[in-house]
């Protein structure tokens, strides 16, 4: 299996509170990425990143923020969390070979987050 | 954007039918497309994928067929086991390389 860490793997909390979930890499994979997953949805892309401090936007980004500040975490954050972030949430890395973008994702175990 | 649709949300077969779940996508642009197995409780895994310049896949008992002109992409499980019960995604993968729109999913049961 890739050396992917998600942290924590399980979290309650409150509406309106902060809350920021770790993804920790030891595969040195350029690509990062930050996906929900919800019964009825697959899998939604949320954030992704293509290096350090070069992040952009995915299909459900409203409400998340996430930074890349060295290649081995991507951290996802809710500024003010709401009951329609309980989900469960998966980061994935993909590495970059050159004259190739499409390379597997991998992920990680999941972190489950329940906003109360 | 990307959009993918996947059909059945469930299947069911019995134990050594062959099972086959269909996926289309919009952006003709998309170019690698990953399949990806979930057991309950688990990560998401990669089984098979294929690349727009191939046109069928096969590893063992799974196989991949693409069909660029309709933009439509199946994944077929033949001799079916127990063990293949799981939730089985499909996706697609823009020429950028960045995002991967993933289908809502389709839940195997194999019946021993």
């Amino acid at each position: 299996d890739a050396g992917i860490t998600q942290s924590p793997r399980h979290k309650v909390t409150e509406t309106g509170t902060p809350v920021t979930l770790r993804c920790h890499q030891t595969e040195n994979h350029r690509y990062m990425y930050w996906y929900r997953q919800d019964p009825g949805h697959g899998l939604r892309l949320i954030h992704y990143s293509y290096g350090v401090k070069d992040t952009d936007k995915g299909e459900v980004s409203d409400g998340y923020s996430v930074s890349r500040s060295k290649t081995e975490d991507f951290l996802l954050t809710l500024e003010s969390a709401t009951s329609s972030q309980t989900s469960v949430y998966f980061c994935a890395i993909s590495e970059s070979r050159t004259g190739s973008s499409n390379q597997p994702q991998h992920f990680g175990d999941g972190t489950r987050l329940s906003i109360l | 954007g990307e959009n993918v649709e996947q059909h059945p949300s469930t299947l069911s077969v019995q134990e050594g039918d062959s099972a086959v779940i269909k996926c289309t996508y919009s952006d003709s642009a998309s170019n690698y497309f990953p399949w990806y197995k979930q057991e309950l409780g688990k990560r998401p895994q990669l089984i098979i994928d294929i690349r727009s310049n191939v046109g069928e896949k096969k590893d063992q008992r799974i196989a991949v067929t693409l069909n660029k002109t309709a933009k439509h992409f199946s994944l077929h499980i033949t001799e079916t086991q127990p063990e293949d019960s799981a939730v089985y995604f499909c996706a697609a993968r823009d020429t950028g390389g960045f995002k991967t729109i993933f289908g809502a999913g389709t839940r195997l049961f194999v019946k021993a």
